[in-house]
């Protein structure tokens, strides 16, 4: 197993500029969400899903998007990238919590972003 | 909605003494916290967790403790060692019987071990 997977590891965005980063997890994982960490600031919740074709916002939602249109795959959008969301971003996924103690979240190695 | 604090922010230790991080939560639905280790340019990972339903678990070198009524729960590292040193995450799951796995971390702990 791969586990979870971002892509890419790196980006430099100009202000305005549009962007998805991907995450995908072949662990048959309900549950997958983003979160951005910052120096100081620890890990916030972007976005979360609990399945394929539901979403909800987290913590910090404003100037993300996200879909997920399959189980195994939850992009984020930055539809016009702005030098406040420079930071480090993960992708998190685990099994539902209906499930017998589950609760683990499995990161992704982690994305990059800065904006300019 | 849950609201997690986190202290210190850096805490720094002999080799082989005890550290000790506490986190506060707001959320009284809360009833999962666990802790993740993030090594420097790593990805975090889940070291310990603990439900609401038990007031201490330990594994090894590592003890969490939970006090529901003060919303406090702790990590407790004995005999610390160089690979130690890394950021602790504490974080906290409210539960209103939905399917979220939704954690609201803490600000984090800088943990230096001094060899």
């Amino acid at each position: 197993n791969a586990g979870v997977t971002q892509t890419p590891k790196f980006q430099v965005l100009k202000t305005g500029q549009s962007m998805t980063l991907q995450c995908a997890q072949d662990m048959n994982h309900e549950y997958m969400s983003w979160y951005r960490q910052d120096p100081g600031m620890g890990l916030r919740l972007i976005h979360y899903s609990v399945g394929a074709g539901i979403t909800d916002q987290g913590e910090v939602p404003n100037g993300y998007n996200v879909s997920r249109s399959t189980t195994e795959d939850f992009p984020l959008r930055l539809l016009s990238a702005a030098p406040s969301q420079t930071s480090v971003y993960f992708c998190a996924s685990s099994y539902s919590i209906f499930r017998p103690n589950t609760g683990e979240l499995f990161f992704g190695e982690g994305s990059r972003l800065t904006v300019l | 909605g849950e609201n997690v604090e986190q202290h210190p922010s850096t805490l720094s230790v002999q080799e082989g003494d005890s550290a000790v991080i506490k986190c506060t939560y707001s959320d009284s639905a809360s009833n999962y916290f666990p802790w993740y280790k993030q090594e420097l340019g790593k990805r975090p990972q889940l070291i310990i967790d603990i439900r609401s339903n038990v007031g201490e678990k330990k594994d090894q070198r590592i003890a969490v403790t939970l006090n529901k009524t003060a919303k406090h729960f702790s990590l407790h590292i004995t005999e610390t060692q160089p690979e130690d040193s890394a950021v602790y995450f504490c974080a906290a799951r409210a539960d209103y019987g939905g399917a979220t796995n939704k954690l609201i971390f803490g600000t984090g702990t800088l943990l230096a071990v001094q060899p």
